[in-house]
């Protein structure tokens, strides 16, 4: 059974400080990790894809991932009450014979308070 | 430029009814899905189609079926619908070139079920 767990929260960081979003998956085998944002009574939208263990950046956002651990994570600096959303952790299994097929977590809500 | 396009945005059904949902793309993209979202729950695969004239099942097909009209639509039908399958149902699609790529989703369409 493919898993990518996440904690539901909410979480709840106060403006200007660094959220923290985990995310762990059970197939060791799993090659490609997301992040999806979603507003309340909206679509997905990307935000981060990482590949490789380590840090990516992107303005704002961080993503790190860590293969051995099976744990990847998404860091919000500078958290802004735009960020106030659902974040999804999205993880690809090799076992689904096809590398586009995506696993979603349930997701963690974020409010970032002013 | 749209990118994915459902229809329609919201349907109420008797238990036993049947529709179709409708999804586009004019992204030029060879891969399109079918996801359900249910409440506190992350994105469910139901069907796929890695490219035109191809269709495979997903995590929850069960109670669906798909036709992969052409490569810009992709349309979701439900037989004898059931008060389970109430649900928002998003449509993505991606480039389906290389080992893993982005998918673009639609709005989404909401689903009731009586």
């Amino acid at each position: 059974q493919k898993e990518v767990e996440q904690n539901s929260g909410p979480l709840s960081v106060p403006e200007g400080a660094i959220a923290s979003l985990n995310c762990t998956y059970s197939d060791r085998g799993s090659q490609s990790f997301f992040w999806y944002r979603q507003y309340s009574g909206k679509s997905p939208e990307l935000i981060m894809s990482i590949y490789s263990n380590g840090d990516k950046e992107d303005g704002r956002f961080t993503a790190q991932l860590n293969k051995a651990s099976q744990y990847v994570s998404l860091l919000i600096r500078d958290s802004q009450p735009s960020d106030s959303a659902t974040y999804l952790c999205a993880v690809t299994f090799l076992s689904s014979g096809s590398a586009r097929q995506l696993t979603f977590g349930s997701g963690t809500q974020l409010t970032v308070l002013p | 430029n749209a990118g994915v396009t459902q229809t329609p945005k919201f349907q109420v059904l008797k238990t036993g009814q049947s529709m179709t949902l409708q999804c586009a793309q004019d992204m030029n993209h060879n891969s399109m899905y079918w996801y359900r979202q249910d409440p506190g729950m992350g994105l469910r695969l139901i069907y796929y189609s890695a490219s035109e004239g191809t269709t495979d099942k997903g995590e929850v097909p069960n109670g669906y079926n798909v036709s992969r009209l052409n490569k810009r639509e992709f349309s979701l039908r439900l037989e004898s619908a059931a008060p389970s399958q109430t649900s928002v149902y998003f449509c993505a699609s991606s480039e389906g070139a290389g080992r893993v790529e982005t998918q673009y989703f639609g709005p989404g369409t909401r689903l009731l079920v009586l």
